[in-house]
């Protein structure tokens, strides 16, 4: 069975610029959330998505957004990067019955310079 | 909103030595379930296990063990005779509440558990 695949697993992008991660959960997922990762503040939420609709969102600007596909794949925007936005971006998938518990991919390695 | 507290930010064991990582969490929910997470040097959150917050029933998995205290607010993790392998950092996180919409994880700082042969 295969995981949760996040691409790129590395980009490097100037500030400014604008930038598209994409996570494609376990086949039967349909929800996907997506965390923030960094040295400083942690493992931090973003959203999560369910049948195509945002549930729920965390406590970060409007540049974050984010959508979900008929398919359940999933990506996330930046715009207008930021050097703090330089992180490891988590995705994690899980089944109709969250308890159950949240896969998560390898993450995509953002740097912002 | 739910808080974790993993006071010991590194540990250092030699293999075969039991280890238990501490975490304490904050919750004005009644009914809850939570998690252990591990995070290699590869970057993955890999699951190690999970606890509903009205069965305090503590359980062995193979070399894995937990502590859960509901009137405490704490859920420990113990690894059993310790392996290198097992150096990674650990995180706790709480979430999600039952019966609400409410489905994140919220994760503690996490505690870097490094093993030595």
């Amino acid at each position: 069975k295969a995981g949760v695949t996040q691409t790129p697993r590395y980009l490097i992008k100037t500030r400014g610029q604008q930038v598209t991660l994409s996570c494609s959960p376990i086949s039967g997922h349909r929800s996907v959330s997506w965390y923030q990762q960094t040295p400083g503040q942690g493992l931090q939420f973003l959203f999560e998505y369910f049948s195509e609709t945002q549930r729920n969102k965390g406590n970060f600007p409007g540049r974050f957004s984010g959508r979900q596909f008929s398919n359940s794949r999933s990506e996330m925007n930046v715009s207008t990067l930021e050097l703090g936005d330089s992180a490891l971006y988590l995705c994690a998938s899980s089944q109709s019955d969250r308890a159950r518990g949240y896969t998560f991919g390898s993450g995509t390695r953002l740097t912002v310079v | 909103a739910q808080k974790v507290t993993q006071a010991q930010t590194e540990i250092s064991v030699v293999e075969k030595e039991d280890v238990t990582l501490d975490c304490v969490y904050e919750t004005r929910d009644t009914t809850y379930y939570l998690f252990w997470y591990k995070q290699p040097p590869s970057g993955e959150l890999v699951f190690l296990i999970r606890r509903n917050s009205f069965d305090e029933q503590n359980e062995i998995s193979g070399r894995y063990s937990w502590n859960f205290q509901k009137s405490t607010s704490s859920f420990n993790f113990t690894i059993t005779a310790s392996q290198v392998v097992d150096s990674a950092v650990y995180f706790c996180a709480p979430g999600p509440v039952m019966n609400s919409g409410y489905s994140t994880l919220t994760f503690g700082k996490g505690t870097m558990l490094l093993v030595s042969p």
